[in-house]
């Protein structure tokens, strides 16, 4: 079972180029979501989606695009990088709409760390 | 909007202590995540609360609904325990209602 797996592990980029960041989980889990943690700052939410087909806004969703076409696909677009998108980019994954379900808890990819030069 | 603030932000203990991490919200909140990020960068989810008190192995996690503070506890701490210990509270209304703390970067020295 491997969970959440995030690729790449590491990318550089030069401003205006544009990449997607891939995700893909075989828990069958409903609920997946994209996150930038910046140093000093908490975990943000760029993109949801609680099912396949809907997507939705989070709190950073600005130059970032996502689709969900099947239940285990989240894939993040970067459109134009720019420097102020460096950060390191996590995907979860949940078994339920609502993240907060009992028996639902969060499931983390490795993370990318993506550097905008 | 939650706003959810932890402490210490840096602890450093001795092996064998018993730590504390606490995690305050300001507004109120359904349910309230503890997660660990490990030195390599990879984020577990320890426990998942709504109320009283969660244990699994050396770990403690409470809850306090109405005084908005949870509090996690590592009991004879191991070297192994150091990492960033990350709280989210939930407030409803989607995927969207979790606000994540800044973490408390906490260092066991052997």
């Amino acid at each position: 079972n491997a969970g959440v797996t995030q690729t790449p592990k590491f990318q550089v980029l030069k401003t205006g180029q544009s990449m997607t960041l891939q995700c893909a989980q075989d828990m069958n889990h409903e609920y997946m979501s994209w996150y930038r943690q910046d140093p000093g700052m908490g975990l943000r939410l760029i993109h949801y989606s609680v099912g396949a087909g809907i997507t939705d806004q989070g709190e950073v969703p600005n130059g970032y695009n996502v689709s969900r076409s099947t239940t285990e696909d989240f894939p993040l677009r970067l459109l134009s990088a720019a420097p102020s998108q460096t950060s390191v980019y996590f995907c979860a994954s949940s078994l339920s709409v609502s993240p907060s379900s009992y028996n639902s808890p969060l499931h983390f990819g490795n993370g990318t760390r993506l550097t905008v030069t | 909007k939650n706003e959810v603030e932890q402490s210490p932000q840096n602890l450093t203990a001795q092996e064998g202590e018993f730590i504390t991490i606490n995690c305050s919200y300001s507004v109120g909140i359904s349910a309230l995540h503890w997660l660990q990020q490990h030195p390599g960068g990879g984020i577990v989810s320890l426990f998942m609360l709504s109320s009283g008190k969660k244990k699994h192995g050396r770990l403690i996690a409470t809850i306090n609904i109405q005084e908005k503070h949870s509090s996690l506890h590592i009991t004879a701490s191991h070297p192994r325990d150091s990492a960033v210990y990350i709280c989210a509270g939930y407030q409803g209304g989607g995927a969207d209602g979790l606000t994540f703390g800044k973490g408390t970067h906490l260092i066991i020295q052997p």
